[in-house]
């Protein structure tokens, strides 16, 4: 089956630690987006990457990191200088940037203990 | 910034009703489309309408874009309690990415 995975589903992290955040398409999709999705304001985007070894903030990058080193993997770390971590995070996959729907995975929601 | 706004925030039907949610946005798009969400999970695409086009239909979807107006409005046909769910647009500009809308959560009652 094609897809998307994110994992894990649930993580608690401590104040001050950096988390990292699997996601991975088997979709050979060129494009891959992080979003962040709290309550009653929809999605905003972190980051997003259009090739390999490439990627541009979105409108909320301060705090966290990303890397796109094969086509089908990028992680996202959320960085202890983020102050507002908790959140549900979803990564999504397009063919291309622009002009083409998105696939996107279940989700990650991260909550700091 | 978000640039896409749903109308209304919340909205309640029997099965059988039709559903109608509205979009607003403030500048030019490449395309509009719809998603849906269903609690705690990931997004679904639904439909995607690009800037040329005015309606679209997809099974018991049906997409209006109206550019001069920068709105658009999703209809579901014959709701189904399985249509529960929240429903965002998001508008595609040239760079490529997406930015979407604070949603409209639909229940439809049994």
């Amino acid at each position: 089956d094609g897809g998307i995975t994110q994992s894990p589903k649930y993580l608690f992290r401590k104040e001050g630690q950096n988390v990292t955040l699997s996601c991975e398409q088997n979709l050979n999709h060129d494009a891959m987006y992080w979003y962040r999705q709290d309550p009653g304001q929809g999605l905003r985007l972190i980051y997003y990457s259009q090739i390999v070894n490439d990627f541009q903030k979105g409108d909320i990058a301060e705090g966290y990191s990303v890397s796109r080193e094969k086509k089908e993997s990028f992680p996202l770390t959320v960085t202890s200088a983020q102050k507002n971590p908790t959140a549900f995070y979803l990564c999504a996959s397009s063919i291309r940037t622009g002009g083409s729907g998105y696939t996107f995975g279940s989700g990650t929601r991260l909550t700091v203990v | 910034s978000q640039q896409g706004e749903e109308d209304p925030q919340a909205l309640s039907i029997q099965e059988g009703e039709n559903a109608t949610m509205n979009c607003s946005y403030k500048t030019s798009i490449n395309n509009l489309q719809w998603y849906r969400q269903n609690s705690g999970r990931g997004l679904v695409h639904l439909i995607l309408i690009r800037s040329n086009e005015r309606e679209k239909h997809s099974g018991r979807l049906r997409v209006t874009l109206d550019t001069s107006k920068k709105s658009s409005s999703l209809l579901i046909t014959a709701s189904r309690a399985a249509d529960t769910a929240s429903y965002f647009c998001a508008t595609a500009f040239r760079d490529g990415t997406l930015t979407f809308g604070k949603g409209t959560m639909l229940l439809v009652s049994p």
